[in-house]
């Protein structure tokens, strides 16, 4: 059964700073992984897709790496804003596309002015 | 192009009731999910439709909850007797079909916060 791990649950960072949020699975088997985030009361806006085939993805300020073998992903954001605060999920799909795609519990972040 | 469209947005119920939640997919999306939200909780799988076909109901509870994508119209999740643990956050996606090369990405809505009384 395929669990996603997110650590850690909140993280904390001045503005400007380079962070990393991390996402583990237990079956390195997936079809593909994505980040969302998500704001208070609404719902999640997907912000890369990586293929099970693909090492990394990036989108502007954002980059996500995928290590299948090891079951991790990261996301790393650069030179980060108050606006980057959200609550940041991974989810994975797998092994075949057509499975049910599996939520982390997501990560809580917040950047201090 | 409309996004995944929710409604209603809350929705309060007494405990015996039953509630209905709908969700209304992307044009041209042709499967639907529905997740489960809790405070401070990631999102919890319960069913993987697609028109008038279920393709994984995995993660819903064996009884009061049943969830329906008809023909035509929204895609239903439906909670019969609801109780006070029902209360949560309902999120439904959507994403295009299964064709060859089809990512599975997902677009969200905006939820339904259901309260159970």
């Amino acid at each position: 059964k395929q669990e996603v791990t997110q650590i850690p649950a909140a993280l904390s960072v001045p503005e400007g700073e380079n962070l990393v949020l991390n996402c583990s699975f237990t079956d390195s088997a997936i079809y593909n992984l994505q980040w969302f985030r998500q704001d208070p009361g609404k719902g999640l806006t997907s912000l890369l897709l990586i293929q099970s085939s693909q090492r990394e993805q990036t989108s502007g300020r954002l980059n996500a790496s995928l290590d299948k073998s090891s079951g991790r992903s990261t996301l790393y954001i650069a030179a980060s804003q108050p606006g980057d605060s959200a609550t940041y999920l991974c989810a994975v799909t797998g092994p075949n596309r057509d499975d049910k795609i599996i939520f982390g519990k997501g990560t809580r972040l917040h950047i201090l002015p | 192009n409309a996004g995944v469209m929710q409604n209603p947005r809350h929705l309060v119920r007494r405990r015996g009731q039953e509630a209905r939640l709908r969700c209304s997919p992307m044009k041209g999306h042709s499967h639907v999910y529905w997740y489960r939200q809790l405070p401070e909780e990631g999102l919890k799988f319960m069913v993987y439709l697609q028109k008038e076909n279920i393709i994984d109901e995995s993660g819903m509870p064996k009884e009061r909850f049943s969830a329906e994508f008809p023909k035509e119209g929204p895609s239903i999740l439906r909670i019969q007797q609801v109780v006070r643990g029902d209360s949560a956050a309902y999120f439904c996606a959507s994403s295009p079909g299964l064709e060859a090369g089809a990512e599975r990405k997902l677009f969200f809505g905006s939820g339904t916060q259901l309260s159970v009384l």
